[in-house]
């Protein structure tokens, strides 16, 4: 399985953008690099995900970098809402009936603080 | 609106009682998850299902059993075993086919007292 480093936490002012690093540099070719968040004491919501060309939704951009090894999440205009902790996750996929499917693996996150 | 539900959102059980959590889906997905979590940690894997009447032990299945009768529900039952209950359960479910984009619930808060 590919493991995923993120640092514990960051900080951000409020209509910055934040920029969040995840290294996974075991990750292999046909592994996707998802991302979800958790705000306090909900279930974590998807943000997006991508394999090798950088993503874009209405939520974040996601930067893959060349060599696929490590990944950076961008939030363009932070608010105070977006403070959560962010998790970059590798699912380890396994096949059950002939479809594939994703494991995901949390691991501890980087909490994200907005600041006013 | 589609989505997935649990219920209760808190539930309190005296120890050594078994207790049954509920989780409900209309998203039509095949694959469903149970993760524990523990203040300040992430989440921990306990079972997961591709399929109705099948399903697999996560990382901390020990005290656990779970059912998959039908696609819509996978309910999660912490039995008298689990030495530690106490904790905030999620349950989630995915597509499959590829499509690994899990969607979760709002989350059970068991108390064991």
């Amino acid at each position: 399985d590919a493991k995923t480093t993120q640092p514990t936490s960051m900080d951000c002012a409020e209509g910055r953008a934040a920029n969040l690093p995840c290294n996974h540099s075991t990750i292999s070719g046909n592994e996707y690099v998802y991302w979800y968040r958790q705000i306090h004491s909900q279930g974590p919501q998807y943000i997006i995900h991508g394999l090798k060309n950088n993503e874009t939704n209405e939520m974040a951009s996601l930067i893959i970098t060349e060599d696929r090894k490590s990944s950076t999440l961008i939030l363009p205009h932070a608010t105070l809402r977006d403070t959560a902790v962010y998790y970059c996750i590798v699912p380890s996929l396994y096949n059950a009936g002939g479809t594939s499917y994703g494991k995901l693996t949390f691991g501890q996150g980087t909490i994200l603080t907005v600041h006013p | 609106d589609g989505g997935i539900t649990q219920s209760p959102k808190y539930l309190f059980r005296k120890e050594g009682q078994n207790v049954t959590l509920s989780c409900e889906q209309n998203l039509n997905h095949d694959a469903m998850y149970w993760y524990r979590q523990d203040p300040g940690q992430g989440l921990r894997l306990i079972y997961y299902s591709q399929i109705v009447n099948d399903f697999q032990k996560g990382d901390i299945a020990e005290g656990y059993s779970v059912s998959r009768e039908k696609k819509e529900s996978f309910p999660l039952t912490v039995t008298s075993a689990q030495k530690n209950p106490t904790a905030f359960y999620l349950c989630a479910s995915s597509k499959g086919r590829g499509g690994t984009e899990a969607f979760f619930g709002q989350g059970t808060r068991l108390t064991v007292v």
